[in-house]
């Protein structure tokens, strides 16, 4: 089972922001492990969304940022669109698990 | 251009061995600091890493796991071989290999396209 937790789902009309939360623990978020997060578009694999300390790859817009405080962190995005149409997942490394992690999953909706 | 992609079975029974390959190509995995990991996905469900071979050959296994998963590579032929013994029902899912780099934080930035895996008699 997942050790990050992420809300089902989240949802917003186009052009409004969402965010989407991952609580982690003192073994992994807490222990200041990096947070990548990812999306992906129903039948694809996942696609690198944003990696380390809030970097996104060549292609992907700025209307994703993330954040991080304590055990938990934040995936905002700004501007919604219909191709944000997709489930997200946060990832870490675990400390007592000695491995990595990922998120339940959300899936966002765009009305 | 990096690319992953990954092939095996479709169908294994119950108790088999499923062994799956992970074909690369736009980089070395002998590169100081590369790593290839291996994710599934059951139907309907989160990404869950099995495991991980290193550059330098070192090798990293789900704890929960562990006991089942062998992971190498041959890198002349530049793949990543994974196999996991005693198949179960419970094993149905999409198996994917993913790239990560040391310097990215060990993101997996870049997926092959992924292999679904039915388990049943």
């Amino acid at each position: 089972q997942s050790v990050l937790t992420q809300p089902p789902s989240v949802s917003g009309a186009p052009g409004q922001r969402v965010t989407i939360s991952c609580t982690g623990s003192s073994s992994n978020i807490g222990a200041l492990y990096d947070v990548h997060w990812y999306q992906q578009l129903p039948g694809t694999a996942p696609k690198l969304l944003i990696f380390g300390n809030s970097n996104r790859p060549s292609g992907v817009p700025d209307r994703f940022s993330d954040s991080k405080s304590g055990t938990s962190a934040s995936l905002a995005i700004t501007g919604l669109q219909a191709e944000d149409e997709a489930d997200y997942y946060c990832q870490s490394y675990d400390s007592s698990l000695s491995g990595y992690v990922f998120g339940t999953g959300t899936k966002v909706t765009v009305l | 251009q990096v690319t992953l992609k990954e092939s095996g079975p479709a169908l294994v029974k119950p108790t088999e061995t499923l062994t799956l390959t992970c074909t690369f190509s736009g980089f070395s995995l002998t590169t100081t600091g590369m790593r290839v990991s291996w994710i599934r996905q059951r139907p309907g469900k989160a990404l869950e890493w099995l495991a991980r071979i290193d550059w330098d050959y070192d090798k990293f296994y789900s704890t929960s796991l562990r006991t089942r998963l062998t992971i190498s590579t041959d890198t002349s032929k530049n793949q990543v071989v994974l196999t996991m013994t005693n198949m179960d029902p419970v094993d149905t899912a999409t198996y994917y290999c993913a790239r990560q780099r040391t310097k990215d934080g060990d993101a997996f930035d870049i997926w092959g396209q992924g292999t679904m895996v039915t388990v049943s008699s």
